[in-house]
């Protein structure tokens, strides 16, 4: 069964961290990997990744794709309380028509002032 | 340039009808993708339009369906409501063919209540 596992599932951390999420995936015909921030509404797009081993960075967060292990990490350094959503990862799979997007179920990150 | 419009934003039904939600993409955009969240099941992708044509479906029942506009607007039907069809519904636009694979910008999203 295709799936998107993200973990941890929550975390609270403190201003000024640096804090690490994961994501792993068993899916046929892996197409791509996004990464999304959402906060009390609709999610923002962070990343698109595609090819293993190129990081994608924006400001303080950055992603990577390892396509042999099957996961990717994002990294948000320095944090702030503004990062405090919810990240959700999710897979896209298959080709033509049949192609499909999975989600994880999301990684509750909360920053403390 | 105005974002992602979804109407209406909150809608109360009764089990048995049928809805329609609207979505209208981001000035230019061709591509409209459908998702359904909950908080039991997450965030899970519908069907994406390109071009008034289904491209992409994921795994929900006929009751799901959908249709793209020649101006791209998109909208979705859900027929014979039932209580696990309350969630909010997300629409996402994006300028290229295939929006699963390239930025896409989300509505506010259309919560539905289904009693």
């Amino acid at each position: 069964e295709d799936k998107v596992v993200q973990s941890p599932l929550s975390l609270v951390v403190h201003e000024g961290d640096t804090v690490t999420l994961n994501c792993s995936y068993e899916v046929t015909n892996f197409r791509s990997l996004l990464w999304y921030k959402q906060e009390k509404k609709a999610p923002t797009f962070l990343f698109m990744l595609t090819s293993s081993g190129i990081e994608k960075k924006s400001g303080r967060l950055s992603s990577i794709l390892d396509k042999k292990e099957l996961f990717s990490i994002l990294n948000i350094t320095a944090t702030q309380t503004g990062d405090s959503a919810v990240y959700l990862c999710a897979v896209y799979h298959g080709s033509g028509n049949t192609g499909k997007l999975i989600f994880g179920q999301g990684t509750t990150l909360q920053v403390k002032p | 340039k105005a974002g992602v419009t979804q109407t209406p934003r909150y809608l109360i039904k009764t089990r048995g009808q049928q809805v329609t939600l609207s979505c209208s993409p981001i000035s230019g955009h061709r591509s409209v993708s459908w998702y359904q969240q909950t908080p039991g099941q997450g965030l899970q992708f519908l069907f994406e339009y390109f071009s008034e044509t289904q491209r992409n479906k994921g795994n929900f029942p006929g009751r799901f369906s959908g249709r793209q506009f020649s101006n791209s607007r998109s909208e979705m039907n859900v027929s014979t409501l039932e209580l696990g069809d309350s969630a909010l519904y997300l629409c996402a636009s994006s300028l290229v063919a295939s929006s699963l694979t390239d930025t896409q910008y989300f509505g506010p999203g259309t919560r539905l209540t289904v009693l």
